[in-house]
């Protein structure tokens, strides 16, 4: 079993649809959580962290469910730029100072005119 | 700012030969990282540093690859020598420690 999966996708949705991702993780020791954007040909680039209270961010919401062991993404509205990869990621018990992340594979979204 | 600096963007070599992949961290990050990204395995990480010093090198996938970070401003992945299977976009990233990562503009390597 994968560290941290997701649903590749593609999603594809019409402008101003509202679009929930998840992804799940295996080791319920891991301490944080984040949501990278990733566009085409592009580096990941960090979108939000992920809080046990959830936390939201102008149209996007994170959660996270410890006891499920997944986090979500919820993208409310959705614009033609959104259109992206959206790569969940994990920070297990750290082994050492730098924290070391563990990527989803990924879920592509297609916002549609 | 500059954000982290990665050379050369593109690079297409032979089976063989041998690769040199270069990275600047952002000034007064002391945590450097590279990773692979490939469309069947996604985004893996091979080693990160900590104040220059190699941490983890558990995802490097074998003796033909070898990194260095002589100062806290520059790194190098080698593979020696490359193979067809090595073609993937390298990515580097940085971070000030216990932040967030900055992710260079990766270098997409293609091995023939």
């Amino acid at each position: 079993r994968k560290e941290v999966e997701q649903d590749p996708g593609p999603f594809n949705v019409p402008e101003g649809a509202t679009v929930a991702f998840n992804c799940t993780y295996s080791n319920s020791a891991s301490q944080s959580f984040f949501w990278y954007r990733q566009d085409c040909r592009k580096e990941p680039k960090l979108l939000m962290s992920v809080y046990s209270s959830g936390n939201e961010d102008g149209r996007f919401t994170a959660q996270l469910n410890r006891a499920s062991q997944y986090i979500s993404l919820l993208i409310r509205d959705s614009k033609l730029s959104d259109s992206a990869t959206y790569l969940c990621v994990v920070i297990p018990i750290s082994s050492g100072s730098a924290r070391q992340l563990t990527f989803g594979s990924g879920t592509q979204l297609t916002v549609l005119p | 700012d500059a954000g982290v600096i990665q050379s050369p963007r593109h690079e297409v070599t032979e089976m063989g030969q041998e690769v040199t992949l270069r990275c600047k961290p952002i000034s007064g990050h002391n945590s450097l990282f590279w990773y692979r990204q490939t469309m069947m395995r996604g985004l893996e990480l091979l080693i990160y540093f900590n104040n220059n010093v190699p941490i983890d090198d558990s995802g490097m996938p074998e003796d033909r690859f070898s990194a260095k970070m002589p100062n806290a401003s520059f790194s190098t992945l080698k593979i020696q020598p490359s193979e067809p299977r090595d073609s993937a976009v390298y990515f580097c990233a940085s971070s000030a420690l216990g932040e967030t990562q900055y992710f260079g503009p990766g270098t997409r390597l293609l091995v023939l």
